[in-house]
């Protein structure tokens, strides 16, 4: 079973629409939790980095939060753009190796005119 | 500042070849990672390397293979493709001096394997 479990597989949404992607880990302990977002054809790009101690992150348009108790992490995106279409990956990272990573497989938003 | 620069973009082998992949990290940064990813397995690390020696290694057969010269550059190396090796490549530098640094990756190399 996959440490880190992300939600819905994919979404569709219009332009202009909120929506939020949860990721679930069990990995532990953790020292940072990071969402990238991935155009097609495209390397990831990193969208915010938390680390355990924090509850809360925003990058323009998207905020993360996270609740170290229960294990979850959520992606929100406000006022969707055309661009926002990617698949956001959720990544979660042990405490004690930087490159011990556990990579969700994704969410696929499309967001459509 | 240039970005993390992989090449070939794609690739094309058959069973058996072997290929070399090529990353050229932002400058500045001396830790480099590869990773895999594919539809049915998502992104998997590979292997990293940092001042050209490898700091940690995921869980690939020996097949799989790195190195990191002394400009921060790195190369990976599949030997005996098979046809599971189908996958995108990425490749990702960071300053890797602590826990946190950022990944900046490259757009992949697509490889195909028939």
């Amino acid at each position: 079973k996959n440490q880190v479990e992300q939600s819905p597989q994919s979404l569709i949404i219009l332009e202009g629409k909120n929506c939020t992607l949860q990721c679930n880990y069990t990995v532990s302990p953790f020292s940072n939790l990071r969402w990238y977002k991935q155009d097609t054809g495209r390397g990831p790009v990193s969208l915010t980095i938390m680390t355990f101690s924090e509850n809360t992150k925003s990058n323009g348009r998207y905020t993360a939060t996270l609740d170290a108790d229960t294990k979850q992490s959520s992606l929100h995106i406000t006022a969707s753009q055309l661009s926002d279409s990617a698949s956001y990956i959720c990544v979660v990272i042990f405490r004690y190796n930087n490159n011990d990573m556990r990579f969700g497989a994704g969410t696929r938003l499309t967001v459509k005119p | 500042k240039a970005g993390v620069t992989q090449t070939p973009r794609y690739l094309i082998k058959t069973r058996g070849q072997q290929v070399t992949l090529s990353c050229s990290p932002i400058s500045g940064h001396r830790s480099v990672s590869w990773y895999q990813q594919t539809p049915g397995q998502g992104l998997q690390f590979l292997f990293e390397y940092f001042s050209e020696t490898q700091r940690n290694k995921g869980n690939f057969p020996g097949r799989f293979s790195g190195r990191q010269f002394s400009n921060s550059r790195s190369e990976m190396n599949v030997s005996t493709l098979e046809l599971g090796d189908s996958a995108l490549y990425l490749c990702a530098s960071s300053l890797g001096q602590e826990i946190g640094s950022p990944l900046h990756f490259g757009n992949g190399t697509r490889l195909t394997v028939t």
